[in-house]
């Protein structure tokens, strides 16, 4: 079954701090893949995307992700954190030719100033 | 911003009452999706419309029920809900083609008394 794993539920991190959040895919074929972030009361928005070529994606507020095949494999990165990324961070993905978008169990990401 | 408007942002109803909750679009997407998120978990996939045409239908109970009237908006009908549906329920819309970005609303919360 296509699946999206997030193993890291909870990172606490300070201010400046790299960040690095796993997200692990289960699909055959064509992938596509996505981090959303959610911020506290608020709705998904989407912070980069993966549909093909260059496997290292840069996306907005200095977030960037690297799609490595061979590890199944989709991880969000940011050099040095600020209070502001406090938030939940949801990695997902579709196949080339379904609709259906699957999403990983998030990883609530909280910054200490 | 976000440019899928979902009405109303929050609603009460008992289990007998029948409701709907709205969203619009004007992006010119052909997909349109319902989705259910719980507190502290990924958003689930409910429903998407392809062209106007239910094409995912992913086992929701029957007191949900989903209309397209045209490409700009998506409605959900409520009746006979149960506690347990209380959730964000949040709509969204991508282009049309597979693989495409999905944009979200702000949700509309939706208590169950």
């Amino acid at each position: 079954a296509q699946s999206v794993s997030q193993h890291n539920h909870h990172v606490i991190l300070s201010e400046a701090a790299s960040l690095e959040l796993g997200c692990n895919y289960s699909y055959g074929g064509t992938v596509n893949l996505f981090w959303y972030v959610q911020y506290p009361g608020q709705h998904l928005q989407l912070l980069l995307k993966y549909f093909s070529g260059d496997p290292l994606v840069k996306g907005i507020k200095g977030f960037e992700a690297e799609f490595i095949k061979s590890k199944f494999s989709f991880n969000l990165r940011k050099p040095s954190v600020q209070w502001s990324d406090t938030a939940e961070y949801f990695c997902a993905a579709n196949s080339g030719g379904y609709q259906k978008v699957t999403f990983g169990t998030g990883t609530k990401l909280q910054v200490i100033p | 911003d976000t440019e899928v408007t979902q009405t109303p942002k929050h609603l009460v109803m008992g289990m007998t009452n029948k409701k709907s909750l709205k969203c619009e679009q004007h992006m010119g997407h052909r997909a349109m999706y319902w989705y259910k998120q719980k507190a502290k978990k990924p958003p689930e996939l409910m429903f998407v419309y392809s062209y106007e045409k239910l094409s995912i239908n992913e086992s929701v109970p029957s007191r949900f029920s989903p209309e397209c009237p045209n490409s700009s908006l998506l409605n959900l009908h409520l009746h006979a809900l149960q506690p347990e549906d209380s959730a964000l329920y949040l709509c969204a819309s991508s282009p049309g083609s597979t693989g495409n970005t999905i944009y979200f609303g702000e949700g509309s919360w939706l208590t169950v008394v």
